[in-house]
């Protein structure tokens, strides 16, 4: 089991510049989630999908989209990168909502110069 | 969702146990309380969940007053790998909605040789 993987480990992207950040689980859980993490703060929740075909909003969904078209994958996109996105992105997948065990993948760094 | 409220940071020594109580006096009947382990680099971690009085397992314990205003999580005979982030979440354990959970800023552990 690899649990929850993500691609790419590291990004550097000039302002304007698109990008796709990939999530991959191998637990069958229904949930996932898109988390960012700026230097010395806790984790703020993007986006994040109860199932199949489904995404909704977290608390900083602005200037990110999402897509859940296979349960084991879940994609989050920057259409417009800004230096205000330049942080470490997590995902998570979890069997359900709530506070439930999550598990979390290794991160992507990402830097918009 | 009930807010949480940790100290920033604590210091300790190789082989003490560390104490890390966190405040919730507007917890719902239906919450639990959870506890992620975070190190620098890595997502974090699952430790503990609890509902009510003791919990343990084998890498912690989590003690819950009969009012459930806050918890505290112990960690006997702390080692140098322990340093790291440790964040107290509270929320009801099944969110139909989805997870609407923060992470808040955590409590940094430092554990000194």
């Amino acid at each position: 089991n690899a649990g929850v993987t993500q691609t790419p480990k590291f990004r550097v992207l000039k302002t304007g510049q698109s990008m796709t950040l990939l999530c991959a689980q191998d637990m069958n859980h229904e949930y996932m989630y898109w988390y960012r993490q700026d230097p010395g703060m806790g984790l703020r929740l993007i986006h994040y999908s109860v199932g199949e075909g489904t995404t909704a909003k977290g608390e900083v969904p602005d200037g990110y989209n999402v897509s859940r078209l296979k349960k084991q994958n879940f994609l989050l996109g920057l259409e417009s990168a800004a230096p205000s996105q330049t942080s470490v992105y997590f995902c998570a997948s979890g069997w359900t909502g709530g506070n439930y065990e999550q598990y979390f993948g290794p991160g992507t760094r990402l830097t918009v110069t | 969702l009930a807010k949480t409220t940790q100290p920033i940071s604590m210091d300790s020594y190789e082989g003490q146990e560390v104490n890390i109580t966190c405040s919730h006096n507007n917890i719902a009947t239906n919450d639990y309380i959870t506890w992620y382990q975070q190190f620098p680099s890595q997502g974090p971690r699952f430790i503990i969940q609890g509902y009510k009085t003791k919990v343990t397992n084998e890498v912690a314990s989590l003690f819950i007053p009969a009012d459930r205003k806050s918890s505290t999580l112990s960690l006997p005979r702390v080692s140098l790998s322990d340093t790291a982030v440790y964040y107290c979440l509270v929320g009801p354990r099944f969110e139909a909605a989805g997870n609407k959970l923060t992470f808040g800023g955590g409590t940094r552990v430092l554990v000194k040789p």
